[in-house]
């Protein structure tokens, strides 16, 4: 059975720093582009970044460009997102997402990131 | 950016009603479009792929279609768990991808 399972969403104040952290199981974490998707209820879903298969290739949304950086441990079945430089919108409910759209895509059930002083 | 948009928002029906949301593209996408179905407290569940490919066990009421910049999701007979919201995503973009702002599905 796939299972991804995100923590380390926390309360931080604006400016500070957070490590989201994704623990996959029940697939092949090797073979599969990784995301994250953000949702709030003011803006709803927001695909936040990518990385592929080895990480040789990222790409992130323009607002947290040059702040945040996903990165993977694929001996350790883990997906990671630093987040630096946080604000305010940065809160949000963030979910980790195998293969986003097609007929493997799978979702955890997200760890909320509160900016807040 | 390509900008999806969602209509109608929010969307009241009855059980046995036959329903459509629109997703409109500011530009065309082909068939690039996923559609999500999100109940409260969970995680959104992929319906449709490629604009028109039912995910395996996704009951055959739903149906997509469309290509270009107008793609429709119909649930042919509403059932009492399909009241949710839902969204639709494209992925031509890549990898900037972009969902639209979500279609409430109330009970009337």
């Amino acid at each position: 059975e796939v299972q991804l399972v995100e923590s380390g969403g926390l309360v931080v104040q604006p400016g500070g720093s957070l490590r989201l952290s994704c623990a996959a199981s029940g697939f092949t974490f090797s073979d599969h582009t990784m995301h994250w998707v953000r949702q709030t209820p003011e803006k709803g879903l927001e695909w936040v970044s990518l990385i592929n298969w080895d990480g040789a290739s990222t790409h992130y949304t323009d607002s947290v460009r040059g702040r945040f950086t996903i990165s993977r441990d694929n001996s350790k079945n883990s997906l990671y997102l630093q987040m630096n430089s946080l604000r305010a919108e940065d809160t949000a409910l963030y979910y980790c997402v195998k293969s986003l759209g097609d007929s493997e895509d799978y979702w955890g059930q997200g760890t909320l990131v509160t900016v807040s002083s | 950016a390509i900008q999806l948009t969602q209509s109608p928002s929010p969307l009241s029906a009855s059980v046995g009603d036959r329903v459509t949301i629109t997703c409109r593209a500011s530009q065309g996408i082909a068939t690039a479009l996923a559609w999500y179905q999100q109940k409260p407290g969970k995680a959104p569940k992929l319906l449709i792929s490629d604009a028109s490919t039912l995910q395996s066990g996704v009951p055959s009421r739903f149906s997509g279609s469309g290509s270009g910049t107008d793609f429709t999701l119909t649930i042919s007979s509403l059932q009492p768990e399909d009241f949710a919201t839902y969204y639709c995503q494209q992925f031509y973009s890549y990898p900037l991808y972009s969902f639209g702002q979500g279609t409430k599905l109330e009970i009337k």
